[in-house]
């Protein structure tokens, strides 16, 4: 099976403008969620998708969304952006075959966002 | 709320050497967690998990990692260290949320470095 696929890898951005990044999970797979990483925070959860339903939401603003989609891929937009946005965004699967347990994550390569 | 420590943000071994990563956790119910590594410009893959079937998780590339529960910690170890471990590596906890799914919470990540 193919992997976890993210659209860009790469994107430079200014100040103010709004980005938008793709995620495309593993086959079957029903859930996806978003991380950003950065050197001072590291990684943090920013929010998850499943059934094209925001299900879980971390402590990110609002300028932060996101949507999912029927085959299950999924975008992240951030708006407005700031300096400090500027981090690698990672994507991650998961098969969600029940409610119960903890299904793992599995991860694509990510997308590095440059804020100037 | 769930936590994980990693002691050491930096580890340093001779090749062919014992590799210990520490990783200790904090949770109110029983945990489920992993170890994940990250090569430079990759995203993260999943070395290993625990879901107390058995207190020593074999994952791949030869790593382990055994679950304390009186010491509230899971180490990864690997008996001897190759060039290509070189990376960093993350130790990470997970609660199922209420409404379902899963987050992930990292530790802040041990950089391994391998040397001749």
């Amino acid at each position: 099976k193919a992997g976890v696929t993210q659209t860009p890898r790469y994107l430079i951005k200014t100040r103010g403008q709004q980005v938008t990044l793709s995620c495309s999970p593993i086959s079957g797979h029903r859930s996806v969620s978003w991380y950003q990483q950065t050197p001072g925070q590291g990684l943090q959860f920013l929010f998850e998708y499943f059934s094209e339903t925001q299900r879980n939401k971390g402590n990110f603003p609002g300028r932060f969304s996101g949507r999912q989609f029927s085959n299950s891929r999924s975008e992240m937009n951030v708006s407005t952006l700031e300096l400090g946005d500027s981090a690698l965004y990672l994507c991650a699967s998961s098969p969600q075959r029940d409610s119960g347990g903890a299904d793992t994550q599995y991860f694509g390569p990510g997308t590095r966002l440059t804020v100037l | 709320a769930q936590s994980v420590t990693q002691l050491g943000s930096h580890v340093s071994v001779s090749e062919g050497a014992l590799v210990l990563l520490r990783c200790n956790y904090s949770s109110s119910v029983p945990p489920y967690l992993f170890w994940y590594v990250q090569y430079p410009n990759q995203g993260l893959q999943l070395l290993l998990k625990y879901t107390s079937a058995a207190t020593l998780v074999k994952g791949i590339n030869g790593f382990e990692a055994e679950f304390k529960k009186s010491e509230t910690s899971f180490h990864l170890t690997k008996p001897s260290a190759h060039m290509s471990d070189a990376a960093e590596y993350f130790c990470a906890v997970t609660r199922i949320l209420t409404g379902g799914g899963n987050k992930l919470t990292f530790g802040t990540g041990t950089q391994l470095k391998v040397e001749l």
